[in-house]
């Protein structure tokens, strides 16, 4: 079974600043991972998605992630980001060929302050 | 547009009451899914279908029961026995379940119990 960490449950930075959300995950096979965005009381979007090839994702809004698969890691990252990037982002992982439900992790909330 | 339509967006229920939230999807996908999100508890999966009149409990089914009649509803109802109700429901569609996991999500629905 797969299971997911995020290892920050808020992060609040300054406009304009970087920012990494951090995540990791356990998984005895190979996966695909993903995060997803949701602002305050709207359903999840997808960012990105890693799935094979390239460990450097890039998504949408500027968003990328890097799959490390020695650290087990996909970590999320923004060089510079602007107060609509205020939400709740969330890493999931899904085992590679199987019917394994996608599992998610708790969450990291990002505020942007002015 | 494509989509998934969840309805209504909130909703308020007396104790004792059993509630049904709508789900309603135009995307041609086979599996469809049932999320509870509670504060700094991430998506807890209670209920997924992968095909027309079958589904499966997922990790928190007590208290909650679904249908499947057809391949673009899939409503969740909220019953009595469920001891803390109160929560944002998520419903949630991919192509199938064995392919890479990428879920499209609804808005949601807020169930308020009183």
């Amino acid at each position: 079974a797969q299971s997911v960490t995020q290892l920050d449950s808020q992060v609040p930075v300054f406009e304009e600043a970087p920012v990494e959300l951090r995540c990791n995950y356990s998984s005895s096979v190979s996966v695909y991972l993903f995060w997803y965005v949701q602002y305050p009381n709207q359903g999840l979007q997808l960012l990105l998605k890693y799935l094979s090839g390239s460990t450097l994702v890039k998504g949408i809004n500027g968003f990328e992630a890097e799959f490390n698969k020695s650290q087990t890691s996909f970590h999320l990252r923004k060089p510079s980001v602007h107060i609509s990037d205020t939400a709740e982002y969330f890493c999931a992982v899904k085992s590679q060929g199987g019917s394994e439900k996608l599992v998610f992790g708790k969450g990291t909330k990002l505020t942007v302050n002015p | 547009d494509g989509g998934i339509t969840q309805s209504p967006k909130y909703l308020f229920r007396k104790e004792g009451q059993n509630v049904t939230l709508s789900c309603e999807q135009n995307l041609n996908h086979d599996a469809m899914y049932w999320y509870r999100q509670d504060p700094g508890q991430g998506l807890r999966l209670i209920y997924y279908s992968q095909i027309v009149n079958d589904f499966q409990k997922g990790d928190i089914a007590e208290g909650y029961s679904v249908s499947r009649e057809k391949k673009e509803s899939f409503p969740l109802t909220v019953t009595s026995a469920q001891k803390n109700p109160t929560a944002f429901y998520l419903c949630a569609s991919s192509i199938n379940r064995m392919n890479t996991g990428e879920l499209f999500f609804g808005e949601g629905s807020r169930l308020t119990v009183l």
